[in-house]
């Protein structure tokens, strides 16, 4: 049971560039989540999941798309990276229900830089 | 503006003593807390939590303390151990905020420092 994976670990990219993260999860978790942390920073939220299928923005969406295709997978891309978009970022995943239950399992983070 | 503040960036504490890490929210529709540690190079994992209908919840060496007419909450670490030292996040939701399907607002962490 691997939990929540991401993959990369680690990128460079150039301004301009594109690229996707992966998110994997084998928990059988309904909602999912993209978060970003930077220097100083909590986590702040990108886009989530609530099922298959469906997506919605966050606190700080803008230059970012996600999709979820299947259950397990919540991706995240980048169109046209730019430097403000270096950061560290973290997807996780939880059940639907109560509150309780709703507790989010977070992988280890990509870290992106953006030169 | 900020809607969970945790507002010491750091905190140092001698190896047993008691360590408390402070957490102040400003939105009263907030009705679900959630405390997470983060080591370097690794997501957070999730530490403990407390619902508004509760004052106090405690999981062996760690309690969650919550005063809702402060807005405030607060986690102790008795005896605090070398390998609690990592950053702790505040988070917190609500219930129905904006269709948000009570999604967490976390504070800007709290790293602590255990020494030996």
């Amino acid at each position: 049971n691997a939990g929540v994976t991401q993959t990369p670990k680690f990128r460079v990219l150039k301004t301009g560039q594109s690229m996707t993260l992966l998110c994997a999860q084998d928990m059988n978790h309904e909602y999912m989540y993209w978060y970003r942390q930077d220097p100083g920073m909590g986590l702040r939220l990108i886009h989530y999941s609530v099922g298959e299928g469906t997506t919605a923005k966050g606190e700080v969406p803008d230059g970012y798309n996600v999709s979820r295709l299947k259950k397990q997978n919540f991706l995240l891309g980048l169109e046209s990276a730019a430097p403000s978009q270096t950061s560290v970022y973290f997807c996780a995943s939880s059940y639907t229900g109560s509150r309780a239950l709703r507790t989010q399992y977070f992988g280890p983070g990509t870290r992106l830089l953006v030169l | 503006d900020q809607q969970v503040k945790q507002n010491s960036p750091s905190l140092s504490v001698q190896e047993g003593r008691i360590s408390i890490l402070n957490c102040d929210y400003t939105n009263s529709m907030f009705d679900y807390f959630l405390w997470y540690k983060k080591y370097p190079a690794e997501g957070p994992t999730f530490l403990i939590s407390i619902s508004s209908i509760k004052d106090k919840n405690e999981d062996g060496r760690f309690t969650v303390f919550l005063n809702k007419s402060a807005k405030h909450l607060s986690l102790h670490i008795v005896p605090s151990q070398p390998g609690d030292s990592a950053v702790y996040f505040c988070a917190a939701s609500a219930s129905n905020y904006g269709g948000s399907q009570g999604n967490l607002i976390f504070g800007k962490g709290t790293k602590l420092s255990v020494k030996p």
